[in-house]
């Protein structure tokens, strides 16, 4: 069985601290990694995706991923009661034919 | 922007009817997904469709069956509702550049079988 876990929530952070959501996968064949966020009561969004190996930033996200650990995280800086929400971690399979699976997703909620 | 339309946002049904669920994407993308969302378990594959005609099942396909004659339209199918079938069913479409797939959700249908 090809699993996604992510950090149990719910994870909570004051305004302006740093969000750390982990994510670790069990299908060494995933080559790609995406994070959604999902508004309570909205459908989920795609925020970022990496595929290789280190670190990817855009603005106050920070995607890392880490291959051979099989772990990928995202980082949020400055966190804003906006950021509020559950993230889900989503690895895409590898092969010919492709499926995305989530993990169970972490609340986040950001503190004013 | 791309734009994923499902039929209905509330539904109601009776157990044992058969029930469809309907998607469509306006994008040409040649993938899209069936998940269902259930608190405490995360959204959930049911099938997927990576082209016309073509389907293949995620993690939970008991108790469903799809259809898609037409790339834009990808047709969930209960076929006879129950219970345990009430849910969050949320549907995706994807292209896949350089490999990756970049998902777009509808809007969601919340079922409930009564």
């Amino acid at each position: 069985q090809k699993e996604v876990e992510q950090n149990s929530g719910p994870l909570s952070v004051p305004e302006g601290a740093i969000a750390s959501l982990n994510c670790t996968y069990s299908d060494r064949g995933s080559q790609s990694f995406f994070w959604y966020r999902q508004y309570s009561g909205k459908s989920p969004e795609l925020i970022m995706f990496i595929y290789s190996n280190g670190d990817k930033e855009d603005g106050r996200f920070t995607a890392q991923l880490n291959k051979a650990s099989q772990y990928v995280s995202l980082l949020i800086r400055d966190s804003q009661p906006s950021d509020s929400a559950t993230y889900l971690c989503a690895p895409q399979s590898g092969g010919s034919n492709y499926k995305l699976t989530f993990g169970k997703g972490t609340l986040l909620t950001v503190n004013p | 922007d791309v734009k994923v339309t499902q039929s209905s946002r509330y539904l109601v049904k009776r157990t044992g009817e058969k029930v469809f669920l309907e998607c469509v994407q306006d994008m040409d993308h040649e993938n899209m997904f069936w998940y269902r969302q259930d608190p405490g378990l995360g959204l959930r594959l049911i099938y997927f469709s990576y082209d016309v005609k073509m389907k293949e099942k995620g993690d939970i396909p008991e108790g469903y069956s799809v259809s898609r004659e037409k790339k834009e339209r990808f047709s969930l199918i209960l076929e006879s509702a129950s219970t345990n079938q009430t849910s969050m069913y949320l549907c995706a479409s994807s292209t896949t550049t350089l490999g990756q797939l970049w998902a777009f959700f509808g809007q969601g249908t919340r079922l409930t079988v009564v």
